[in-house]
């Protein structure tokens, strides 16, 4: 299958501060979407990226396709305790098929 | 909004039984559904691709005949995990396409446990 390189792992960050990770690709895809996971949960979708070099807001939310459509980015501003979770990126391919990164584990302290 | 349901949520099992784990749409009609495999602190896996009326179409290294999709109505697909083993322990999650642009909802997951 396709593989996805998400960085960072996982991060320790203050409530308050800003937050980035990304997803880099060997593919190219047609659709880049970030979701969010809880524990013992299926994914929540977040952010869904259409066109390359697309930026796109979902409240303190904000992510961008890369124009090379081999990339995409999410930052969360103003970070909650809330935001605690595991955020995944996936790459669309053949508009049908997922591939979802590794996973960036967020934690925040209040 | 559209709602995937998934039963059961967690199971355990006895190596060398079958488990079948049910994906629903439950306000909506979904031709293809997908299965995935997540391993503890890793990716979500695509599995397969399950197809409505035919036969799922499955990924590189998954075995057709260990993990048997049947996708016998518009609203429901099933995975039997067939002659389990403790490797086949997991967290199964199913998606549908909810038929709008990208509009994909996931299960909420079955944790199968095999001993």
């Amino acid at each position: 299958g396709q593989q996805l390189n998400q960085s960072p792992q996982s991060m320790f960050i203050q409530e308050g501060e800003d937050v980035s990770m990304n997803c880099t690709s060997s593919s190219i895809f047609n659709t880049w979407l970030w979701y969010k996971q809880e524990p013992g949960e299926g994914p929540v979708l977040l952010i869904a990226l259409y066109k390359a070099g697309e930026l796109t807001s979902n409240g303190r939310l904000t992510a961008q396709f890369g124009i090379t459509r081999k990339d995409s980015f999410l930052n969360i501003s103003a970070s909650i305790p809330s935001d605690v979770g595991i955020y995944f990126c996936a790459g669309v391919y053949n508009f049908n098929k997922f591939y979802f990164g590794s996973g960036t584990k967020l934690n925040v302290k209040p | 909004g559209a709602v995937v349901s998934q039963h059961p949520s967690r199971v355990i099992c006895k190596s060398g039984t079958s488990v079948k784990i049910e994906c629903r749409s439950l306000d909506f009609q979904a031709t293809t559904m997908f299965w995935y495999r997540q391993f503890p602190k890793k990716s979500l896996m695509l599995m397969a691709t399950s197809n409505e009326g035919s036969k799922a179409t499955y990924e590189q290294g998954v075995e057709k005949d260990k993990f048997l999709i049947n996708h016998a109505s518009l609203t429901l697909s099933t995975l039997t995990v067939t002659s389990a083993h403790p490797e086949d322990s997991s967290f199964y999650i199913c998606s549908a396409n909810t038929g709008t642009n990208y509009g994909y909802t996931f299960g909420s997951g079955t944790r199968l446990t095999v001993v």
